[in-house]
């Protein structure tokens, strides 16, 4: 089957930090580009990060987060660091560019709170 | 403060059409290909639109794009109960290199 499964959410202090992992099966994980989107509690969608022969990052995440991949593992990744009550959010991972992002895993939540 | 401006709220009468604009400008939707994205109560967006006027497989005919110049249009014809969702459009933009989502827009089919 197709999928991103999202996986690393939780709990965690401001100032913290947490890696997400997504987890690609059913096609051919290095082929595609891919993103993370979040949406804070209540609000809209926010492009995060992406990756494809390079690295692009959001304004409000830009050298606190850090995008990776592994494609022997199928797998993406998003190191977040010093961590603010502001990324406080339901965290997806969508492969594809902007032009058409057509695979969306479930997401994973994060909180962060003292 | 999006980059991309959507209207908070659209609404119409089941089988009615309903358009969603987006607007941007030249440095997004004017110089890159625009996608739309709907979203269901509890679950996670899912592509409706991309490139800015191609449906993918699965998506009916009932749901169309168009771009013109920094601004983008999705319509829905023959609107149905569970059509009710907030919708999204998104774009690369040239400028922030960055990715950029409208607001969002909340269909209520009354």
């Amino acid at each position: 089957e197709v999928q991103l499964v999202e996986s690393g959410g939780g709990l965690v202090e401001p100032g913290g930090s947490l890696r997400l992992s997504c987890a690609a099966s059913g096609f051919t994980f290095s082929s595609y580009g891919m993103n993370w989107v979040r949406q804070a509690p209540g609000k809209g969608l926010e492009w995060v990060s992406a990756i494809s022969s390079y690295t692009s990052y959001a304004d409000s995440v830009k050298g606190r987060f850090t995008i990776s991949r592994d494609n022997a593992k199928n797998s993406l990744y998003l190191q977040m660091n010093s961590l603010r009550a502001a990324d406080t959010a339901v965290y997806y991972c969508a492969r594809g560019k902007l032009d058409g992002m057509d695979l969306w895993g479930q997401g994973t939540t994060v909180t962060v709170s003292s | 403060q999006s980059v991309l401006t959507q209207p908070p709220s659209v609404s119409a009468a089941p089988g009615q059409k309903v358009t969603i604009s987006c607007s941007g400008s030249s440095s997004n939707i004017g110089g890159n290909y625009l996608s739309w994205y709907q979203q269901l109560p509890g679950t996670a967006p899912k592509l409706l639109i991309y490139e800015n006027n191609k449906r993918p497989s699965g998506i009916p005919d009932r749901f169309s794009g168009s771009k013109s110049g920094t601004s983008a249009t999705l319509g829905i014809t023959g609107l149905q109960t569970g059509d009710e969702a907030d919708y999204y459009c998104a774009a690369w933009d040239n400028s922030l290199s960055a990715g950029v989502f409208g607001g969002g827009t909340k269909l209520t089919v009354l």
